[in-house]
């Protein structure tokens, strides 16, 4: 079965520094990766997902991943930190059947 | 760290039946619980926010009569899929906590793949 790995459950960057969330996950096909997001008080939303194709993955709000089979990761990168970046992240991955989620991080943007 | 148990993880049930989906908080108080929907390929749907104590507040295009959602504690929410139809079969997941500033961190339940037939 798929899993997913979260390196770091706090993460915390200055405003208008790189924000990198790590995420590996293992699967026996070929996955389906996803990240989301989720601000306080709200569900969660899609920032970005991979399928086939491209393996550099542009969501909203500027964020990005990119899918490295090799090193079976999909990392979330965003160039500058904003203060409304700060909430949850949750990297899932699908075998078309179930999703499976991390246990999340939880990104702090510091003035 | 917090665990949310969903159950059952797998049903089968007939078309026109309904399902009931429960979803808990073992360790902590969840006065709010999300419940979203997964069609195979896609993304999560989320469905609904549950609200002990109050009336859920269902996501745009969901109908609420076809989706009962009960938060009548602070550790249990149910979903029940009425007259269910096979287009209901999904995998259905919920969760907990995270939707509060400088609150717990969310945490899933383990889903519950639904099959009508």
């Amino acid at each position: 079965a798929q899993s997913v790995t979260q390196l770091g459950s706090h993460v915390s960057v200055s405003e208008g520094a790189l924000v990198l969330l790590r995420c590996n996950y293992s699967s026996s096909v070929p996955p389906y990766l996803f990240w989301y997001v989720q601000y306080p008080n709200q569900g969660l939303q899609l920032l970005l997902k991979y399928t086939t194709g491209a393996t550099l993955v542009k969501g909203i709000n500027g964020f990005e991943a990119e899918f490295k089979k090799s090193e079976t990761s999909f990392h979330l990168t965003k160039p500058s930190a904003h203060m409304s970046d700060a909430a949850e992240y949750f990297c899932a991955v699908s075998e078309d059947n179930d999703m499976r989620f991390g246990a999340g991080t939880r990104l702090t943007v510091k003035p | 760290g917090a665990v949310v148990s969903q159950h059952p993880s797998r049903v089968i049930c007939k078309s026109g039946t309904s399902v009931k989906i429960e979803c808990r908080s073992l360790d902590f108080q969840a006065t709010t619980m999300f419940w979203y929907r997964q069609f195979p390929k896609q993304s999560l749907m989320l469905m609904a926010t549950s609200n002990e104590g109050s009336k859920a507040t269902y996501e745009q295009g969901v109908e609420k009569d076809k989706f009962l959602i009960n938060h009548a504690s602070l550790t249990l929410s149910t979903l029940t899929v009425t007259s269910a139809h096979p287009e209901d079969s999904s995998f259905y997941i919920c969760s907990a906590g995270g939707g509060r500033p400088g609150g717990t961190e969310a945490f899933f339940g383990q889903g519950t793949r639904l099959t009508v037939v």
